[in-house]
């Protein structure tokens, strides 16, 4: 099983539309969880912690569920901007840093 | 503003040269890092460092090497030994030495071009 696991879409979503996404973990220790988001031929940047308990950060709800080892995030009301690569971070074996390869979703006018 | 600074955004090496990639924070970070990207693929580690004066080997360190000799600067060279050295390279840094539980933040990448 590969560390952190995405699905790579792409995800074709109409505007205004809700887009959910799950990554998958094999590291049962694994206790940091972010989303990025990386714009083509940009940087990745942080979108939002995982926290245990979720946490929502306007239009976007970020979850952990740590018996089945995933993180989903959800995008309410999508907007044309919210095309990108969404990529799941998590820190694996020995505290390292394990990105995903990423999702990539885009919105539809 | 506090940040990452690569330098340059666009570089082209010829076949057997080496190149050096700048990166620098002005974050007070500790713990800086290397990645590649190629196109369609995810970030893998080339090397790291938690501390001034020394660093690890990342998953693809092979052709490549680095300096820290200050906490402020984590060059890249990039190898005439490194084959396939077209890529886009970041660098990223974090406070807590590696261990992750703030996150990265990342400079705004070298886009690499062997001609």
């Amino acid at each position: 099983r590969k560390e952190v696991e995405q699905d790579p879409g792409p995800f074709n979503v109409p505007e205004g539309a809700t887009v959910a996404f799950n990554c998958t973990y094999s590291n049962s220790a694994s206790q940091s969880f972010f989303w990025y988001r990386q714009d083509c031929r940009k940087e990745p940047k942080l979108l939002m912690s995982v926290y245990s308990s979720g946490n929502e950060d306007g239009r976007f709800t970020a979850q952990l569920n740590r018996a089945s080892q995933y993180i989903s995030l959800l995008i309410r009301d999508s907007k044309l901007s919210d095309s990108a690569t969404y990529l799941c971070v998590v820190n694996g074996r020995d505290d390292k840093i394990i990105f995903g390869k990423g999702t990539r979703l885009h919105i539809l006018p | 503003d506090g940040g990452i600074t690569q330098s340059p955004k666009y570089l082209f090496r010829k076949e057997g040269q080496n190149v050096t990639l700048s990166c620098e924070q002005n974050l007070n970070h500790d713990a800086m890092y290397w990645y590649r990207q190629d196109p369609g693929q995810g970030l893998r580690l080339i090397y790291y460092s938690q501390i001034v004066n020394d660093f690890q080997k990342g998953d693809i360190a092979e052709g490549y090497s680095v300096s820290r000799e200050k906490k402020e600067s984590f060059p890249l060279t990039v190898t005439s030994a490194q084959k396939n050295p077209t890529a886009f390279y970041l660098c990223a840094s974090s406070p807590d030495r590696g261990r992750g539980n703030y996150g990265y933040t990342f400079g705004s990448g070298t886009r690499l071009t062997v001609v």
